[in-house]
């Protein structure tokens, strides 16, 4: 059972590059999330989506975009890359929103902006 | 707002037992989460409390007292493979997500 699969693994950008961080989960959650952890710091929720077709800013969702257009993924959009967006980028879901149900968490995407 | 306060970083011995404190300002309790982190990989869900008391998984016990705004995560029989970042996370008031704390970095040395 795969989970939540990112790819890529690693990727290093240019700045003003763009690109596109891919997400999916095949556990049929209704939840998905994009968080970024910087050296240090802790998981800063950049959008999250509680349904195909629907998405929210979370609290770090400037220069980032997303679309949900399925169940199964969650896109990561970075269009003008900039040296403050190096960081890893974790996606994850779970069942609901809140409650008891944790969050799963796919294996990160390293990204570096030069 | 929501905030977390956790130590950054502890050390402990191999078969000992580690206590990682957590205590947590939020409205509308709804829950506690810690999750594991080890260098370079994914957090994995390890624990979640709603109600007060002690709630034990194997090595693993997490504690919660919600008059206090307090959570702890008990490891017991430390091993190696222990050293590890544990975060603890707290539904976000009104929102449908977590908002995690910056982790403690626990070292566990022979």
């Amino acid at each position: 059972n795969a989970g939540v699969t990112q790819t890529p693994k690693f990727r290093i950008l240019k700045i003003g590059q763009s690109m596109t961080l891919q997400c999916a989960q095949d556990m049929n959650h209704n939840y998905m999330y994009w968080y970024r952890q910087d050296p240090g710091m802790g998981l800063k929720l950049i959008y999250y989506s509680v349904g195909a077709g629907i998405t929210d800013k979370g609290e770090v969702p400037n220069g980032y975009n997303v679309s949900r257009s399925t169940t199964e993924d969650f896109p990561l959009r970075l269009e003008l890359a900039a040296p403050s967006q190096t960081s890893v980028y974790f996606c994850a879901s779970s069942y609901s929103g809140t409650g008891n149900q944790p969050q799963h968490f796919g294996d990160g995407t390293r990204l570096s902006i030069l | 707002g929501q905030n977390i306060d956790q130590p950054t970083e502890m050390t402990a011995t191999e078969g000992a037992i580690v206590q990682i404190n957590c205590t947590y300002q939020t409205s509308g309790f709804n829950g506690l989460f810690w999750y594991q982190q080890h260098a370079g990989e994914a957090p994995t869900f390890l624990s979640y409390n709603v109600l007060d008391g002690l709630e034990e998984k194997g090595r693993f016990s997490s504690f919660l007292s919600r008059s206090k705004g307090y959570s702890y995560l008990l490891l017991k029989e430390l091993q190696m493979k222990d050293s590890a970042s544990y975060l603890c996370a707290v539904p976000q008031t009104g929102a449908n997500n977590l908002f995690f704390g910056t982790g403690t970095r626990l070292t566990v040395i022979p």
